[in-house]
């Protein structure tokens, strides 16, 4: 497709158990993102990756949270032992590595933790 | 540190009528100020951008934004509302230098009613 994508869509997951959320990216995109939505809150940063480094990590919340892009294209953000405050959209975002340039969003990951 | 107030979670319009929306920004250094509209089930998509230049930017669908600095706001127009202006609109902000880590307002919610 021309756009990102992300799966799943929707993924609920009880309290304790690790979850896997995929971020494909816009062709030929270097930098790609990772931002948190919770409910009636704009997006909020996770990581940036530069190619296949995490070039800005400061917003992930704690150690629970780790993701990866280990040939500079997919992505996919980890958390483990969830819980119930890890409930959100998931959003990732890529664009063309100028400092400028735009951010192309996906439509997200909603992950409910029971 | 930086930070976005939207002032108004919801606002209502007839259409045809002027649109406003309002977003008053803080930040230690010259900022980048964006906003992003989401409508229902879709990304976020940029609407338009201020980085330097000139105050006075246009963007898509015939919105445009005055950075005042003076003010520090940002505050989004569009003359004339339609029917399918109606969706979520987030003010953003970064640093000056990269627009990669973005600092979200919470959001706008915009109803054009008949």
């Amino acid at each position: 497709g021309a756009g990102v994508s992300q799966t799943p869509s929707n993924k609920v997951t009880e309290k304790g158990k690790y979850v896997e959320l995929r971020c494909d990216p816009i062709s030929g995109h270097t930098a790609l993102y990772w931002y948190r939505q919770s409910l009636g809150q704009g997006p909020e940063f996770l990581i940036y990756f530069q190619g296949t480094g995490a070039a800005d990590d400061s917003g992930l919340p704690n150690d629970r949270f780790f993701a990866v892009r280990p040939e500079g294209s997919v992505s996919t953000l980890k958390i483990q032992r969830t819980e119930r405050g890890d409930s959100a959209v998931y959003l990732c975002a890529s664009s063309a590595g100028h400092p400028t340039g735009e951010l192309f969003f996906g439509e997200g990951s909603r992950l409910t933790v029971l | 540190a930086q930070s976005v107030t939207q002032l108004g979670s919801h606002v209502s319009v007839s259409e045809g009528a002027l649109v406003l929306l309002r977003c008053n920004y803080s930040s230690s250094v010259p900022p980048y100020l964006f906003w992003y509209v989401q409508y229902p089930n879709q990304g976020l998509q940029l609407l338009l951008k201020y980085t330097t230049g000139a105050t006075l930017v246009k963007g898509i669908n015939g919105f445009e934004a005055e950075f005042k600095k003076s003010e520090t706001s940002f505050h989004l127009t569009k003359p004339s509302a339609h029917m399918s202006d109606a969706a979520e609109y987030f003010c953003a902000v970064s640093n000056s230098g990269s627009a990669r880590q973005l600092t979200f307002g919470s959001g706008t919610q915009l109803t054009v009613l008949p």
